[in-house]
């Protein structure tokens, strides 16, 4: 595609639920990055793949937080458990071999609610 | 601790009133700087990489300058369409995330 998609573009869950949220990068872009916005704040870095694997996993909050590239292309977070506080903007973001002179492109979000 | 700190919070101007954000960083080594712009509900959109002391980037009526702590967004004659959230960022040696400021809020009345 053009852009950085991602889906769903909200998601409504109660505490304790489990949720997925996918991010598709745009094609041929080997980098990719999960980021977390709450409101009033800048995105917060969670997780980076280089193709299919984690480079750099810093970011993730806890153990219930989890994300997968199987394939290279497509991402996966994952988030168990969920709690009140993980209600937040997630923003996926791609970049062709890393973060170069044109930044890292950003997908639109999912807004995750967590009641 | 590598850190990025943004002026003001919020910013009110008139269509034609030239003014310009702050960005502040404290970091162990800048491997680039970032500009980014973010409309609601919308991801941040890229604007500008600076990477030396010095160095200056323009696009439209937007301008940013880079010095060793601190970059600036200088903003030429808004217009209300260039009211949005601006964010900076910084990428440090040995890793590829970028850290990101809070951002100013910009607001543009005709």
């Amino acid at each position: 595609g053009a852009g950085v998609s991602q889906t769903p573009s909200n998601k409504v869950t109660e505490k304790g639920k489990y949720v997925e949220l996918r991010c598709d990068p745009i094609s041929g872009h080997t980098a990719l990055y999960w980021y977390r916005q709450s409101l009033g704040q800048g995105p917060e870095f969670l997780i980076y793949f280089q193709g299919t694997g984690a480079a750099d996993d810093s970011g993730l909050p806890n153990d219930r937080f989890f994300a997968v590239r199987p394939e290279g292309s497509v991402s996966t977070l994952k988030i168990q458990r969920t709690e009140r506080g993980d209600s937040a903007v997630y923003l996926c973001a791609s970049s062709l071999t890393g973060t170069g002179g044109m930044g890292q492109f950003f997908g639109p979000g999912t807004r995750l609610t967590v009641l | 601790e590598d850190q990025v700190t943004q002026s003001p919070e919020a910013l009110r101007l008139q269509e034609g009133e030239s003014s310009s954000l702050n960005c502040s960083y404290t970091v162990s080594g800048l491997r680039g700087l970032f500009w980014y712009r973010q409309d609601p509900g919308k991801g941040p959109e890229f604007l500008f990489t600076l990477y030396s002391a010095g160095e200056e980037k323009e696009k439209e009526r937007l301008k940013a300058t880079l010095t060793k702590k601190e970059s600036f967004l200088h903003i030429t004659a808004p217009k209300p369409e260039d009211s949005a959230t601006y964010l900076c960022a910084v990428r440090v040696y040995n890793t590829d995330k970028l850290i990101f400021g809070t951002g100013t809020r910009l607001q543009v009345f005709p």
